[in-house]
């Protein structure tokens, strides 16, 4: 089964206000990306944060996370309908283990 | 660079045919890996490589489905004979294999078995 489920699947909003999706994962990981991916498009990575590392920005973007309850949160402030995609965070093992492992994605629409 | 190249983009094929699906990766990249994405299940990663020897096939589905990098810059993904359940979107990524591990996908194939 997929190691990341994410919460809400979908999410609308009014373009300026705020998006929030959360990401859980089941086992200990080394490294969390956030990915974004238009209709009909390949993946896009937006951001990555470290095991040991609690919350990083990127522009418009923060994510946290917490290890302790493993998840992690992504929000996207004043949102922009060019935002409209899905939105899938990724997991790794690291140890040389560089496989990631996909959640099932966020669902993202901003009304313009 | 221009990127990860998938071809082709749109494979419409019946029931029994062969499939095959090429990928070119970024040049430099190390590790290489093919996805399968579907509604049902989501993205799922099929097979991936390092320096062009496979390293993880846990997720290929049956002994339909087969892979090989012949070399750092091409791969292939090839289904024999090809089911209707088949159907999906097969993207491939790479990678540098550094600490950040970005993957970097390609635009995908969409695959349609009839």
């Amino acid at each position: 089964s997929q190691q990341g489920e994410e919460d809400p699947q979908a999410l609308s909003i009014q373009e300026g206000e705020n998006a929030t999706m959360n990401c859980s994962y089941k086992t200990s990981i080394n490294n969390l990306q956030w990915y974004r991916q238009n209709s009909g498009r390949g993946l896009v990575h937006l951001i990555l944060i470290r095991s040991n590392e609690r919350e990083k920005h990127s522009g418009r973007l923060r994510v946290t996370l917490d290890t302790s309850k493993k998840s992690s949160s992504l929000l996207i402030t004043a949102s922009r309908a060019a935002d409209t995609a899905s939105y899938f965070c990724a997991t790794d093992l690291g140890f040389g283990n560089e496989k990631l492992t996909f959640g099932t994605g966020t669902r993202l629409t901003i009304i313009p | 660079d221009a990127g990860v190249i998938q071809s082709p983009r749109h494979e419409v094929t019946e029931m029994g045919q062969e499939v095959t699906l090429r990928c070119k990766p970024i040049s430099g990249h190390d590790y290489l890996f093919w996805y399968r994405q579907t509604m049902m299940r989501g993205l799922e990663l099929l097979i991936y490589f390092n320096n062009n020897v496979p390293i993880d096939d846990s997720g290929m589905p049956e002994d339909r489905f087969s892979a090989k990098m012949p070399n750092a810059s091409f791969s292939t993904l090839k289904i024999q004979p090809s089911e209707p359940r088949d159907s999906a979107v097969y993207f491939c990524a790479s990678t540098t294999g550094t600490d950040n591990n970005e993957q970097f996908f390609g635009p995908g194939t969409r695959l349609t078995v009839l």
